[in-house]
This record gives C-alpha cells, sequence and structure tokens, in this order.
C-alpha cells in the first residue's frame, strides 16, 4: 500500500547537535510538506517543497533546513539554531494543486531534547 | 489574515450522542475547508473537503460538514457518535495562489463517555 514513512517515531537530541528526521513516500506524489505540531497551536508549516531540488520556507523555518534531491524524499534537519525543539513533527504530501492541500500524512516524530 | 478558529478546545459526549463541531474561518476569497481527525500519536487522516457546488458534503466515518458562506462557518457533524470517534479534530483552509499551503484551526479534542 502507498503511504509516508517516517522515522523515527521518537527522536532525543543533546544541545548544541543537528538532527534529522526522515520522510520517504511512495505516493509518487510531487509536493511535499514538513509540519510541527505543538500543543494547543495545530499544525504549523515549517518548509514545503513542489518539485525535486526546490523547496520554499513556511511559517516557522528559522532554525530548520530540507532538502529534496529525490521525489520519494523530504528529510528534515533541526539544527542547533532552534532553540525550542520538542514537538511533535509530520511530514505530509499531496499532488500539485492550489486547492487540493496536503491530503496524506506519515505517523510523526517526536522530538525531545535530553 | 488569513486564519481558521475552533472555537471549541475540549467536547465531551455520551456515545451514542450527536456532535456538532464548529469552525469559523476569516479568507476573502472562497475557500477550500478541510477536516482532519488525528488520533493520539498519529498523523492526521482527511474526512472531507468543500471546493464547491453542494455546500453539505459527506466524508468517511460517517461525518458531514456544511458550507455557509454567510456565517464563514465549516461545521462538522455526526448523527451518532462512537466511542472509536475520541481523537482530535482540525479544521483547516487551503490558500490559493499556486501553491498547497494549509492553515490550520487549534484543533478540537473529543471525549466520548460510554
Amino acid at each position: 500500500d502507498g503511504g509516508i514513512t517516517q522515522s523515527p517515531k521518537y527522536l532525543f537530541r543533546k544541545e548544541g547537535q543537528n538532527v534529522t528526521l526522515s520522510c520517504e513516500q511512495n505516493l509518487n506524489h510531487d509536493a511535499m510538506y514538513w509540519y510541527r505540531q505543538d500543543p494547543g497551536q495545530g499544525l504549523r508549516l515549517i518548509y514545503y517543497s513542489q518539485i525535486v531540488n526546490d523547496f520554499q520556507k513556511g511559517d516557522i523555518a528559522e532554525g530548520y533546513s530540507v532538502s529534496r534531491e529525490k521525489k520519494e524524499s523530504f528529510p528534515l534537519t533541526v539544527t542547533s539554531a532552534q532553540k525550542n525543539p520538542t514537538a511533535f513533527y509530520l511530514c505530509a504530501s499531496s499532488i500539485p494543486g492550489g486547492h487540493l492541500g496536503p491530503q496524506h500524512f506519515g505517523d510523526g516524530t517526536r522530538l525531545s531534547i535530553l | 489574515a488569513q486564519s481558521v478558529t475552533q472555537p471549541d478546545i475540549h467536547i465531551t459526549v455520551s456515545e451514542g450522542a450527536s456532535l456538532e463541531l464548529r469552525c469559523n474561518y476569516s479568507y476573502g476569497a472562497t475557500p477550500y475547508l478541510f477536516w482532519y481527525v488525528q488520533s493520539p500519536g498519529q498523523g492526521l487522516q482527511l474526512l472531507l473537503k468543500y471546493f464547491s457546488g453542494d455546500t453539505l458534503v459527506q466524508g468517511i466515518k460517517g461525518f458531514e460538514a456544511e458550507f455557509k458562506r454567510s456565517q464563514s462557518s465549516f461545521n462538522l457533524r455526526k448523527p451518532s457518535v462512537h466511542w472509536s470517534d475520541a481523537a482530535e479534530y482540525f479544521c483547516a483552509v487551503a490558500l490559493s495562489g499556486g501553491y498547497n499551503k494549509l492553515i490550520f484551526g487549534a484543533g478540537t479534542r473529543l471525549a466520548v463517555h460510554p
């Protein structure tokens, strides 16, 4: 079955360390997204990519970086510049089109500070 | 600025009772509207969406939603709630402009009493 796979499910970061969250999809979707979810705040967009080798900042991109070298993969790096990284991170994908929105989500990665 | 408001942070209903979750949006043009459901520790699953046409839309799991332009609302309803419906529900609006960007409400957590 097609879907989005996020790994790991739980991740711990030490002070000053960069960590990378994996997101892989086999839905053949061109567009992919990273969201951050904090309690009581819904989802906020970190980065999105409409096509391979292209990506744009979302609303809260500071302290994060991404790459899109392959259609299936959109890894997110949480850098040491992100001072409050503890959150639930969700990856999503969709076919392009302004009215369709992300329709497929992974099961998330929960990141905590050691 | 575009925004989505879910006035109820937490709702408790008895199993078998009817349910209505409220959603109001602020957006100048005709919006594309979505409802998602999230079980604890999981990703989001699309319940239903409204693009145009009939203002009453049917979704999965017996849910429906009604778009009311005059009230800028897109409330989610279910005639008879099941214990398995306990989850968090998110309303979202898609912005136009050639790329997919969803604005999410803060969510409504639903508890179901047996």
